[in-house]
């Protein structure tokens, strides 16, 4: 199974600054990378996927990278509606696996 | 755009079998597809329970391997996810997917989820 880390757990920003969120793999996915937006009561929103192309109907504010099996999600400008928790996912091979998210809350 | 919706009890008693369908809607389940199921416990992350291709092929997480069964009705444009035994532990809110999978994924672009519906193992 490969395991996803995700960090920091918690990241306090303010209106209009830049987010910096990380995602490492156990192993390699290549470029299998999904990142979700979670919000309260709500199910996960597809933002980025092959850890860099956007979903559709998504911001250009919200964008991915990748280095080896370090993958980060950055956006830029945070807006109010952008407050939640984040999770990444691996989908190269079975079982589909999850980091723990990081929840991204206002400063 | 895909849209799914998963219907089945909220309340489920302990040993008995929780049982949950989803709705397929704007997408023929019959595509090059990955259709899933995921849940969530109160407070805590995402977890993967089971997928089938179009054509009937399934995946389990092995985890949960022994007590889930997941099945298709291209028929109907749904399909169906059992899990026996359950415990309070499978207390959760479950959610149904067109997801991810693979090099490259088919039409990643109609990734999908449904609103999702919480299962309470209660006595």
């Amino acid at each position: 199974e490969i395991v996803m880390t995700q960090s920091p757990a918690t990241l306090s920003v303010s209106p209009g600054e830049r987010a910096t969120l990380s995602c490492r793999a156990s192993q390699s996915i290549s470029s299998n990378l999904a990142w979700y937006q979670q919000q309260p009561g709500q199910a996960p929103r597809l933002l980025i996927y092959g850890a860099s192309t956007r979903a559709t109907g998504i911001p250009a504010r919200f964008s991915g990278s990748e280095s080896g099996t370090r993958f980060t999600l950055t956006i830029s400008g945070l807006q109010s509606e952008d407050f939640g928790v984040y999770y990444c996912q691996q989908y190269i091979n079975w079982p589909l696996t999850f980091g723990g998210g990081t929840k991204v809350e206002i400063k | 755009q895909v849209q799914l919706q998963e219907s089945g009890p909220g309340l489920v008693k302990p040993s008995e079998t929780l049982s949950l369908t989803c709705n397929v809607s704007n997408y023929s389940i019959r595509s090059d597809s990955y259709w899933g199921w995921f849940r969530q416990p109160p407070g805590k992350g995402l977890e993967w329970i089971a997928s089938i291709y179009h054509w009937g092929g399934t995946y389990y997480n092995p985890s949960l391997r022994s007590r889930v069964t997941i099945s298709v009705d291209t028929s109907k444009n749904q399909f169906s996810l059992k899990m026996t035994s359950v415990t309070v532990a499978d207390t959760a809110v479950y959610y149904c997917a067109r997801h991810l999978i693979g090099t490259p994924p088919p039409d990643p672009q109609n990734v999908g989820w449904s609103r999702g519906s919480l299962v309470t193992v209660f006595s």
